[in-house]
């Protein structure tokens, strides 16, 4: 059965700081792995879809890897900026490319300015 | 439309009740998800359709949850005899795609309150 973690379950950081947040999954016969990111209130953003043919992606200041073979996945965050605070989750599918996502319980990211 | 809608946002209940949450997905969408929320977790998932079938409801936490699609546009989902451990944020999501291979977009959630 997937399952997925995400370490640490919340980050606080000063403005301008890069970091990286963690995400592991049990089964790594995926067909790729989303990062989300969810505001206080608010339903889910993509931010990025990784297929498994792919080792990274990138869109501006984020950056998203997979390891299918360590079962990891971590979301690097150039520049951190106050606007970036936010949940941030990973989601794998539970098998393969099922369309049904198994998400972590996220990491809660404050950038302080 | 331009984005996945859902309503209503804010959903109180006495318990026992029936409520009826709705998501109308972005046009064109053929796949159409449920999650459920609960407080400080990750979103946790109910049911799929694709077009007006639903594929997977293996998710739905017990008989009072009921949810269709009948015209594969709208989806409503139903909850009758509403208990306390149904309170939660009901998400909704759409992708263009039959398989999962593509961007997931998800609506702001009917928070639900069963008091």
């Amino acid at each position: 059965k997937q399952e997925v973690t995400q370490i640490p379950a919340a980050l606080s950081v000063p403005e301008g700081e890069n970091l990286v947040l963690n995400c592991s999954f049990t089964d790594s016969a995926i067909y790729n792995l989303q990062w989300f990111r969810q505001d206080p209130g608010k339903g889910l953003t993509s931010l990025l879809l990784i297929q498994s043919s792919q080792r990274e992606q990138t869109s501006g200041r984020l950056n998203a890897s997979l390891d299918k073979s360590s079962g990891r996945s971590t979301l690097y965050i150039a520049a951190s900026q106050p606007g970036d605070s936010a949940t941030y989750l990973c989601a794998a599918p539970i098998q393969g490319g099922s369309e049904k996502l198994v998400f972590g319980k996220g990491t809660k990211l404050t950038v302080n300015p | 439309g331009a984005g996945v809608s859902q309503s209503p946002r804010y959903k109180v209940a006495k318990r026992g009740q029936d409520v009826a949450l709705r998501c109308d997905p972005i046009s064109g969408h053929v796949s159409l998800f449920w999650y459920q929320q609960a407080l400080g977790q990750g979103p946790e998932f109910l049911t799929y359709f694709q077009n007006e079938a639903q594929l997977d409801k293996s998710g739905l936490p017990s008989d009072r949850f009921f949810a269709e699609r009948p015209e594969g546009s709208v989806s409503t989902l139903k909850i009758q005899r509403t208990q306390q451990e149904d309170s939660a944020v009901y998400l909704c999501a759409s992708t263009r795609l039959a398989e999962l291979t593509g961007e997931l977009f998800f609506g702001e959630g009917s928070r639900l309150t069963v008091l």
